[in-house]
């Protein structure tokens, strides 16, 4: 089976457009992730989804950044107004059942946003 | 909120020696993770080491855990040029992986 799968690769926008990332996770995994990567930065957690639903979305910057997921398998991560500190990497993973801390996280490779 | 600290944040070696990576955290675990980045795109999982554990092997890797210190190290043996990449070391906050800053490892052939 594929890995998890992300587009785009890469994604160059002006500041104040919006943007629209896809994640594919693993096929059968209820549990997916959003996470961050500022340049040279470590690794910062988004979002949190249990099938459609987003129990955590306590790392979610601001009320400019929303996503969604549908029949428990794709994720759209929309950032609106963007602005240059929102440029990064956007990493997303998955995992079978997300059960607490007893699961191997899976990432995609990732789409890089550069705002200018 | 980073968990983790690492140490070092980059290491430079020479292909054939062994590279280790020591890790940091805070607060109480169920496991703790290494990944590798290749060209700041996706991450690898390398080893997965539970609290109850203190050592874990996977090729020529090897992984301890120290829970009364809270610390972990990454060990390469035998490293090779395509080893080159950054490691992080990841604890479980319920279902949320916490990363560390991550170490640069460089390998040179």
């Amino acid at each position: 089976g594929a890995g998890v799968s992300q587009s785009p690769s890469n994604k160059v926008t002006e500041k104040g457009k919006d943007v629209e990332l896809r994640c594919d996770p693993i096929s059968g995994h209820t549990a997916l992730y959003w996470y961050r990567q500022s340049l040279g930065q470590g690794l910062e957690f988004l979002i949190y989804f249990q099938g459609n639903s987003a129990p955590d979305k306590s790392g979610l910057p601001s009320d400019r950044f929303s996503a969604e997921r549908t029949g428990g398998s794709v994720s759209t991560l929309t950032i609106q107004r963007t602005q240059q500190e929102d440029s990064a990497v956007y990493l997303c993973a998955s995992s079978l059942t997300g059960t607490s801390g007893k699961e191997t996280q899976y990432f995609g490779p990732g789409t890089r946003l550069l705002v200018l | 909120s980073q968990q983790g600290e690492e140490d070092p944040q980059a290491l430079s070696i020479q292909e054939g020696e062994n590279a280790t990576m020591n890790c940091s955290y805070k607060t109480s675990i169920n496991n703790l993770q290494w990944y590798r980045q290749n060209s700041g795109r996706g991450l690898v999982h390398l080893i997965l080491i539970r609290s109850n554990e203190r050592e874990k092997h996977s090729g020529r890797l090897r992984v301890t855990l120290d829970t009364s210190k809270k610390s972990s190290s990454l060990l390469i043996t035998a490293s090779r040029a395509a080893d080159t990449a950054s490691y992080f070391c990841a604890t479980d906050s319920s279902y949320k992986l916490i990363f560390g800053s991550g170490t640069r490892l460089l390998v040179r052939p």
